[in-house]
């Protein structure tokens, strides 16, 4: 069984650029969940699907971040005009259908740093 | 709103027994949970109490107080493997997200 996996790993971009991350959920998990997690903090919950439907969306997530999951497979996170602010770890999650929420299965992460 | 507190660091010796405690204020509860993060990892799954007690995975246990707004994790016989960052989470609403504590980074000295 696979796990949560994310593309890239790290991406440098400078300021203004814009930059999509990818999120491949384990195959049978409907719900994805997308975190941003800076040094020393608890990530921080963005945005949440179930299947292709996008459930939930936190009021940290700018008009510039949009995400999507059109197939209710993987997922996109793509932000746009990257600020300096924007650098850190952005974690992907997901749980199985039927599952409480309370267990999810995490992505190794894609490090942003924006110069 | 809703935020959870913890300890930002702990120290302790291998073979000993910690304690990570963890209180919370949340507009509706979802039980509480646990994650484990190693530096550079994913954060992982230890444990979850949405009833009042104690429960028990292998050394680790997690006990919650529902009327205290209160719960701990409990790591016993520590290992130096043990070193990581613990956070306690809670689900504020049916479904999605969790909120997550800010962590407490975990030391085991030989």
């Amino acid at each position: 069984d696979t796990g949560v996996s994310q593309d890239p790993r790290h991406k440098i971009t400078k300021r203004g650029q814009n930059v999509t991350f990818r999120c491949d959920p384990i195959s049978e998990h409907n719900r994805l969940y997308w975190y941003r997690q800076t040094l020393g903090q608890g990530p921080e919950f963005l945005t949440y699907f179930q299947n292709e439907a996008q459930l939930e969306k936190s009021r940290l997530l700018s008009d510039r971040f949009s995400a999507e999951r059109p197939k209710g497979s993987f997922s996109t996170l793509e932000i746009q005009r990257t600020e300096q602010g924007d650098s850190a770890m952005y974690l992907c999650a997901s749980s199985p259908p039927g599952g409480a929420n309370y267990e999810q299965y995490f992505g190794p992460g894609t490090r942003l740093t924006v110069t | 709103g809703q935020s959870l507190e913890q300890p930002s660091e702990v120290t302790a010796v291998e073979g000993a027994i910690v304690q990570i405690n963890c209180t919370y204020q949340t507009s509706g509860f979802y039980g509480l949970s646990w994650y484990q993060q190693h530096d550079g990892g994913a954060p992982t799954f230890l444990s979850y109490n949405a009833l009042d007690g104690l429960e028990e995975t292998g050394r680790f246990s997690s006990f919650l107080s529902r009327s205290d707004s209160y719960g701990y994790l409990l790591l016993q016989e520590l290992q130096m493997k043990d070193s990581a960052s613990y956070f306690c989470a809670t689900g504020g609403n049916q479904g999605g997200k969790l909120i997550f504590g800010q962590g407490t980074e975990l030391s085991v000295k030989p």
